[in-house]
């Protein structure tokens, strides 16, 4: 079965500061990745997705991660942050042999706070 | 995109009772997933619930503690039944269109 590692339980940064979030998965073959985003009080938005071709993907609100397959990682980055992204990020897979049954399997999340 | 709706968004309930979530989506889908948000975690998948079959569970989850039902394309129902303590959670209702899975609002649970 696969599995989803975030290292870093909580982060904290001041604003303008560059982010980046780690995300290890473990499974042997192709996957689909996603970053989910939850806003305090409001439930899980999707920040962006890898299916296949460049692995730089961008996302909204200024996100992009990168997939790098010989690391199984899809790091999130934000070269600035802001306050208002304050909130719980989640690391997800998908395999995708798994097509027909595109249930996730998340990270542990990693909580971000921004100091204005 | 997809939207969900859930129903209720928080309820307190006593030790050995049931609470039904009501999960619905704005239009027709195949699959709908259960998950829970256990405090201080992250999500873990319940069942997988298709219309007109029977919902199929994760390992260390039943239907006996967790019955569902999926009468059509755009609702579901989530039991969760003899509440203990340790069922407090966030319940959530997920759907899966256009290569993406989208959440509901999820249901907060305390048991007492």
């Amino acid at each position: 079965a696969q599995s989803v590692s975030q290292h870093n339980h909580h982060v904290i940064l001041s604003e303008a500061a560059s982010l980046e979030l780690g995300c290890n998965y473990s499974y042997g073959g192709t996957v689909n990745l996603f970053w989910y985003v939850q806003y305090p009080g409001q439930h899980l938005q999707l920040l962006l997705k890898y299916f296949s071709g460049d692995p730089l993907v961008k996302g909204i609100k200024g996100f992009e991660a990168e997939f790098i397959k010989s690391k199984f990682s899809f790091n999130l980055r934000k070269p600035s942050v802001q306050w208002s992204d304050t909130a719980e990020y989640f690391c997800a897979v998908n395999p995708r042999a798994n097509f027909g049954n595109e249930k996730l399997t998340f990270g542990t999340g990693t909580r971000l706070t921004i100091i204005p | 995109s997809a939207v969900i709706s859930q129903k209720p968004s928080r309820d307190i309930c006593q030790r050995g009772t049931s609470l039904t979530i009501q999960c619905q989506v704005d239009s027709q889908v195949t699959m709908m997933f259960w998950y829970r948000q256990q405090p201080g975690q992250s999500l873990t998948l319940i069942a997988t619930a298709n219309q007109g079959s029977e919902a199929t569970y994760e390992s260390g989850f039943v239907i006996d503690k967790f019955p569902i039902s999926r009468p059509n394309l755009t609702f579901s129902t989530l039991t969760v039944s003899n509440l203990s303590p340790e069922d407090s959670s966030i319940y959530l209702c997920s759907v899966y269109r256009g290569n993406t899975q989208y959440f509901g609002p999820g249901t907060r649970l305390t048991v007492l």
